[in-house]
């Protein structure tokens, strides 16, 4: 059930954009986007439950696409506390619990 | 803004021996998770409790483990003979339901 997430990591600078991206072979029930900074806890960016589905988080937003089995998530003109692992979490239907890909490594250097 | 507390921050403890990790939810959440990270590795579910009872676990989650709701508010995960492949971030996380999940600071378990 985990998901594939790439890429395993992107380097840009600050202003830039980048894309990552999470799939999954089975249709989802939601998805969910973290951003983990070097020793601290995950923190909760947003969810998404319906295909077609677009959310914004400041200049972060992700994508559901209408199969509900890939989700992509936007950064936009990144700033240094962009930086971090991303970890997409899926939700299968009838389940209760998220699976975690491997994350996306986010570097955003001035 | 609400948190989840979790207890102790770090816990070392010799192969074979007990250790119980505590987690303090949020308390309006009605869905309670135990999550674990090797090192720089990804977050892995260990168990998912709602209602008072486990509604799902890994593989993972083995007869070492039990977690329990002693009194209503703290959550705890017990690891009753601990190995050295138990050394992990240990993450309690809790949710409302259809929202996201908020995750605690975390336990760092070092069994040596």
């Amino acid at each position: 059930q985990q998901p594939v997430q790439s890429p395993q990591a992107v380097i840009l600078r600050e202003g830039e954009d980048a894309v990552i991206n999470c799939s999954s072979s089975k249709a989802l029930y939601s998805v969910h986007w973290y951003r983990q900074k070097h020793g601290e806890a995950p923190v909760f960016l947003m969810i998404l439950l319906k295909g077609g589905e677009q959310k914004g988080h400041e200049k972060i937003s992700a994508s559901f696409n209408e199969k509900k089995q890939q989700s992509s998530l936007y950064l936009t003109a990144s700033q240094l506390s962009y930086s971090g692992t991303y970890f997409c979490g899926t939700e299968l239907y009838g389940n209760n619990r998220l699976a975690f890909g491997k994350g996306n490594q986010v570097v955003v250097i001035p | 803004e609400p948190e989840v507390t979790q207890t102790p921050s770090h816990q070392v403890t010799q192969m074979g021996q007990e250790v119980i990790l505590r987690c303090v939810p949020i308390s309006n959440h009605l869905y309670f998770y135990w999550y674990r990270q090797i090192l720089g590795q990804k977050v892995e579910f260990l168990v998912s409790f709602y209602n008072n009872e486990i509604s799902e676990k890994s593989e993972i989650f083995d007869d070492q483990f039990s977690v329990e709701r002693p009194d209503g508010s703290n959550f705890t995960l017990k690891i009753r003979s601990t190995k050295l492949e138990d050394s992990a971030m240990y993450f309690c996380a809790s949710s409302a339901g259809a929202d996201g999940y908020t995750f605690g600071s975390g336990t760092r378990l070092t069994v040596v």
